[in-house]
């Protein structure tokens, strides 16, 4: 199975400041990998798909990049709304994996 | 648009049984598998498996088995997922979802709380 190694487990950050949560597959999945944000008790939500596609409606100060084995989601000037947790999941393979998410506090 | 809603939270004891529905609207029901994952309270993501809604086959991922038993009922366009035995450490929200091939949609999840 793919195993997917997110840093940092937890970060702390204020209003304005530029963020980046990395995301390391343990083999190579091309671009197979998709970023969500889960607020407590919602549904994770679906902000980057194949490592660089914004999905609608997700603010443009969302960005991801990378290929093969590490990926990255930015942040470039953290909002009020974006305190959430944050996930990479590799959809590669038909067997799911997902990081162990990315805590983003004030 | 692609819709899974998923059936209203519960309440069981430790070893009985729970169904948790994922009923789909929005597309051809038997186009795309429905994977099923496992939040447990202050944790990530776990990916439980799949199953294939043309042919009924399910995958279960490692940890998954035995307990756990994924179903379909295509003449209502609905998965479902059955855990027996509960103990307590099954105390997690449970969330159905799908690739489309253009894009992954969620249910709402399903909290499933074991207590005595």
């Amino acid at each position: 199975d793919i195993q997917l190694t997110q840093s940092p487990s937890s970060l702390s950050a204020s209003v304005g400041d530029r963020v980046t949560i990395t995301c390391r597959a343990s083999q190579d999945i091309l671009t197979s990998l998709n970023w969500y944000q889960q607020k407590p008790g919602k549904a994770p939500k679906l902000f980057i798909y194949a490592a660089s596609s914004l999905q609608g409606g997700v603010p443009s100060r969302f960005s991801g990049s990378g290929s093969g084995t590490t990926f990255t989601l930015t942040i470039s000037s953290l909002q009020p709304e974006d305190f959430a947790t944050y996930y990479c999941q590799q959809a590669f393979s038909a067997r799911w994996s997902f990081g162990q998410g990315t805590k983003v506090e004030i | 648009q692609v819709q899974l809603v998923q059936s209203g939270s519960e309440l069981k004891k430790p070893g009985a049984s729970v169904k948790v529905s994922c009923k789909a609207s929005g597309y051809t029901f038997t186009s795309y598998a429905i994977n099923w994952v496992r939040q447990a309270p202050g944790q990530g993501l776990e990916w439980m498996g799949w199953i294939t809604t043309n042919t009924g086959n399910p995958m279960y991922a490692q940890g998954f088995t035995g307990r756990f038993v994924f179903s379909l009922d295509t003449s209502v366009s609905t998965a479902y997922l059955q855990i027996s035995s509960l103990k307590a450490d099954d105390t997690a929200i449970y969330f159905c979802a799908i690739d489309s091939g253009s894009g992954f949609h969620w249910g709402q999840g399903t909290l499933v709380t074991v207590s005595s």
